[in-house]
């Protein structure tokens, strides 16, 4: 079984350009969580998506970041118009629903995509 | 907002030898999951282990353990017979179990490097 793969490892662009990260949970996930990792610090959340649903984005910067997670295909993060302060790590997870139990949900990882913006 | 602390920066240990890493959080919450994950220099989160505030016993995976203190709320992670492969930085995260909108989040500390000593 798989794990989450994320695509790609490393992403250089130039101030002004766009960034798609892309990410694949784990199969029999549906659920996907989107996670950036400054230098030094912990991982901080961005933003929670089931199928084609925006669960929870209050860790997104209200402007030039957005999510989606279609019916078919992985799930995308997009950094319109990028600038220096958005070079990060950026970690995305994966997990699915326990049965009896909707909340005890394990977060597991994948490799994470470095960006860095010249 | 639920924060959690990691007061040690770094630790070292001997090769075989134990050794203990610390992690406070903050919460006015009685229901909810504590993680430690380990980051190798490959910087892929792997997910050690899990304790779910409900259970008074303290979780155990092979040579890992938690000493959880739910009153003190301190969750530290015990690394018995270290190996050189166990040097990483380890992060604490905390998980709420309400449902709602940011209870899906992990909140995770600064991180702690470990390394061991041959």
């Amino acid at each position: 079984n798989a794990g989450v793969m994320q695509n790609p490892r490393h992403l250089v662009r130039r101030r002004g350009q766009e960034a798609r990260l892309r990410c694949s949970p784990m199969k029999g996930h549906s659920h996907v969580y989107w996670y950036r990792q400054l230098p030094e610090e912990g991982l901080k959340f961005m933003v929670y998506l089931q199928k084609e649903n925006i669960i929870d984005e209050s860790g997104m910067p209200k402007e030039r970041f957005s999510a989606e997670f279609p019916k078919e295909g992985p799930s995308i993060l997009r950094i319109q118009q990028v600038v220096r302060g958005d070079s990060a790590a950026y970690f995305c997870a994966s997990s699915i629903q326990l049965a009896g139990d909707p909340k005890a949900e394990t977060q597991y990882f994948g490799p994470g995509t470095r960006l860095l913006v010249l | 907002a639920q924060t959690v602390t990691q007061s040690q920066p770094e630790m070292s240990v001997q090769e075989a030898e134990t050794v203990t890493l610390s992690c406070t959080y903050d919460t006015s919450e009685s229901d909810y999951y504590l993680f430690w994950y380990k980051q190798p220099p490959s910087r892929q989160m792997i997910l050690v282990i899990r304790q779910e505030a409900y259970k008074q016993q303290n979780a155990t995976e092979n040579r890992f353990s938690v000493n959880f203190q739910k009153a003190a709320k301190s969750f530290s992670l015990k690394i018995s017979d270290s190996q050189l492969g166990d040097a990483a930085m380890y992060f604490c995260a905390y998980r709420s179990g309400l449902s709602g909108a940011g209870s899906y989040q992990l909140t995770f500390g600064k991180g702690t490097k470990l390394s061991v000593i041959p």
